[in-house]
């Protein structure tokens, strides 16, 4: 069974505190691994999608990058705008995306 | 373009009760997928479906629940009899053929 843990549950940071989140799975035939940002009350929001080790993406502060085992997601400086419930999500042969149960991420002006 | 569309957005069910939850997926896509997020849990994987095919219910609970994608019209997943520990909030994601999915707002189901 595809296993999904985001690390950690929560993180506070100041705002310009730059931090990463990690995402460490364990799937059978990797199809693809998926970065969602989820605010309350809301769906979750496409980031990013990594195929392949050593593979990386930007997007304005946010950076992930990908290895055999695990996924992080670097925020550089970030703003208040960036609190949010950030998700990962591994594809498997079947299609469907397994998901980490979150980092909610809290930044403080 | 316009994103995918879940209605309602709000739902709330006496227990017993049916609960309709449709879905448009975005323009173009053929590929839909549920999922439901239970309080304090996380995303979990329902059912599958292209247009007029269940391609995978492995996630859907073997009674009352039933999910559709007519060849016209949205998806809709149909839970009977609704109990308690139906209320949560389900998520429709759909995408072209494979690939990254993209997800509506979800309806929040309240079964009292």
């Amino acid at each position: 069974e595809d296993q999904v843990t985001q690390s950690p549950e929560a993180l506070r940071l100041q705002e310009g505190e730059s931090s990463s989140l990690n995402c460490s799975y364990t799937v059978s035939g990797l199809r693809g691994l998926f970065w969602y940002r989820q605010d309350p009350g809301k769906g979750p929001e496409f980031l990013f999608t990594l195929y392949s080790a050593g593979e990386e993406k930007e997007k304005e502060r946010l950076k992930a990058t990908l290895t055999k085992k695990e996924s992080f997601l670097h925020i550089t400086a970030p703003k208040p705008e960036d609190s949010a419930t950030y998700l990962c999500a591994v594809q498997a042969e079947d299609y469907k995306l397994s998901f980490g149960a979150g980092t909610t991420v809290t930044v403080r002006a | 373009n316009a994103g995918v569309m879940q209605n309602p957005r709000h739902l709330v069910r006496r227990r017993g009760q049916e609960a309709r939850l449709r879905c448009s997926p975005m323009k173009g896509h053929s590929h839909v997928y549920w999922y439901r997020q239970l309080p304090e849990e996380g995303l979990k994987f329902m059912v599958y479906l292209q247009k007029e095919n269940i391609i995978d219910e492995s996630g859907m609970p073997k009674e009352r629940f039933s999910a559709e994608f007519p060849k016209e019209g949205p998806s809709i997943l149909r839970i009977q009899q609704v109990v308690r520990g139906d209320s949560a909030a389900y998520f429709c994601a759909s995408s072209p053929r494979e690939g990254t999915q993209y997800f509506g707002p979800g309806t929040r189901l309240l079964v009292l």
